[in-house]
């Protein structure tokens, strides 16, 4: 079946431009995760969805940084007035309700910023 | 300190080496934690989760030490295609959703 997908799957922009990123998850998967990485580094978590409960911040590294997630399906990740250090892969993951079960990536988005 | 720990290497072994790699990481109450590989400009992609009793899937064995708070992983008669980066990950038993990812372990097998 289809697995995650992202787009775009690059985005070079200017800094100070706001940008999207979005996110397809598996069909029925309840869990959809954001996380950043960095050239040469690991995943940082960003923001959590799961179902219809609050989502999970924790990870996003200031306001200007938000996400959505409409209808318990697609994601949006949106950066505002991007900065150089947000240049980085954008990768989503979604996995069934259950928390042991693996996350499936999608192959990610990489955002340069001028 | 880091919530999650590793060595990032690079490990280079010969082809048919024995390698071993450990994580640490910081939560006690941790509850879940896996193995995943990420080839060069690639996604993550789950190797194997780890259980308390230890498992083992073909060349590679998983362990869970609660006591010292490490995992590891064991890959027996390294292969060229196992290169790769592996990333430990935690979930910890915080009542939020967090998954921590740890940097990676860098390895190379070489002919």
């Amino acid at each position: 079946g289809a697995g995650v997908s992202q787009s775009p799957s690059n985005k070079v922009t200017e800094k100070g431009k706001d940008v999207e990123l979005r996110c397809d998850p598996i069909s029925g998967h309840t869990a959809l995760y954001w996380y950043r990485q960095s050239l040469g580094q690991g995943l940082e978590f960003l923001i959590y969805f799961q179902g219809n409960s609050a989502p999970d911040k924790s990870g996003l590294p200031s306001d200007r940084f938000s996400a959505e997630r409409t209808g318990g399906s697609v994601s949006t990740l949106t950066i505002q007035r991007t900065q150089q250090e947000d240049s980085a892969v954008y990768l989503c993951a979604s996995r069934p309700s259950k928390k042991r079960e693996t996350q499936y990536f999608g192959p990610g988005t990489r955002l340069l910023v001028l | 300190r880091k919530e999650v720990e590793q060595d990032p290497g690079p490990f280079n072994v010969p082809e048919g080496a024995t390698v071993a790699f450990n994580c640490t990481y910081s939560n006690s109450a941790s509850q879940s934690f896996f193995w995943y590989r990420q080839d060069c400009r690639k996604e993550p992609k789950l190797l194997m989760s780890v259980y308390s009793s230890g498992n083992e899937d073909g060349r590679f064995t998983a362990q869970l030490n609660r006591a010292s708070q490490y995992i590891s992983l064991l890959i027996r008669d390294s292969k060229l295609s196992d290169s790769a980066t592996y990333l430990c990950v935690v979930i910890p038993n915080t009542g939020g959703f967090k998954t921590i990812f740890g940097a990676g372990t860098r390895l190379f097998v070489k002919a």
